[in-house]
């Protein structure tokens, strides 16, 4: 099993400032993900953090929005840059271990 | 890309009642995972499916991958208020990477 930490749990945070979220997980994962959920919607895959190489970042999200660190098998953060009201949203890390998928407990970030 | 595609987006139904949400990708599937998410929490792992045909199943519910890999159900037999939440399914070349369903949003009437 795994067990996600992520911190904030919540902030509402001013626009144009960035905020940097942070996930921490009890086992050493070859890779994590980082998740967006927008209000009522699904789940958006943001970016694959590898740990040793620059992230993966799927189609819509860029690094100069969302910096991604992984600077070890543990822990990773996602940085939200130059926030609108827009990226008003849950967002939330996941690791693999074996064949059991864990999410974290999302940090609810409002940006007004 | 790929999609994922769900149905139904709500179903309210009384306790006792059965539920069906099925889940259609538009291309073929490694895996299937589905997951729950309760109001205001995060998505919880229920199980992941990797076999043609495959079916599962966890105390009430039951799980199906299709023959052709591009399509899933989770069937929950005699609701109860726990039951409750967002039913999501997911499907990508692993289970870390994956393209979510927009979710079905199951309540239940005691």
């Amino acid at each position: 099993s795994a067990v996600i930490s992520q911190k904030p749990s919540r902030d509402i945070c001013q626009r144009g400032t960035s905020l940097t979220i942070q996930c921490q997980v009890d086992s050493q994962v070859t890779m994590m993900f980082w998740y967006r959920q927008q209000p009522g919607q699904s789940l958006t895959l943001i970016a694959t953090a590898n740990q040793g190489s620059e992230a993966t970042y799927e189609s819509g999200f860029v690094i100069d929005k969302f910096p991604i660190s992984r600077p070890n098998l543990t822990f990773s953060t996602l940085t939200v840059s130059n926030m609108s009201p827009e990226d008003s949203s849950i967002y939330l890390c996941s690791v693999q271990v074996t064949n059991t998928i864990y999410f974290g407990e999302g940090s609810w970030l409002t940006v007004v | 890309g790929q999609q994922v595609m769900q149905i139904p987006q709500y179903q309210h139904v009384q306790e006792g009642e059965d539920f069906t949400t099925y889940c259609n990708s538009s291309t073929t599937l490694s895996n299937i995972q589905w997951y729950k998410q309760r109001p205001g929490g995060h998505p919880v792992f229920l199980i992941q499916l990797v076999k043609s045909g495959e079916v599962k199943k966890q105390k009430r519910l039951t799980f199906q991958f299709g023959e052709a890999k591009k399509n899933s159900s989770l069937h929950i037999t005699a609701t109860q208020t726990t039951d409750v939440g967002t039913y999501f399914c997911a499907g990508g070349p692993n289970a870390g990477k994956s393209t979510f369903g927009d979710g079905t949003t199951l309540t239940v009437k005691p």
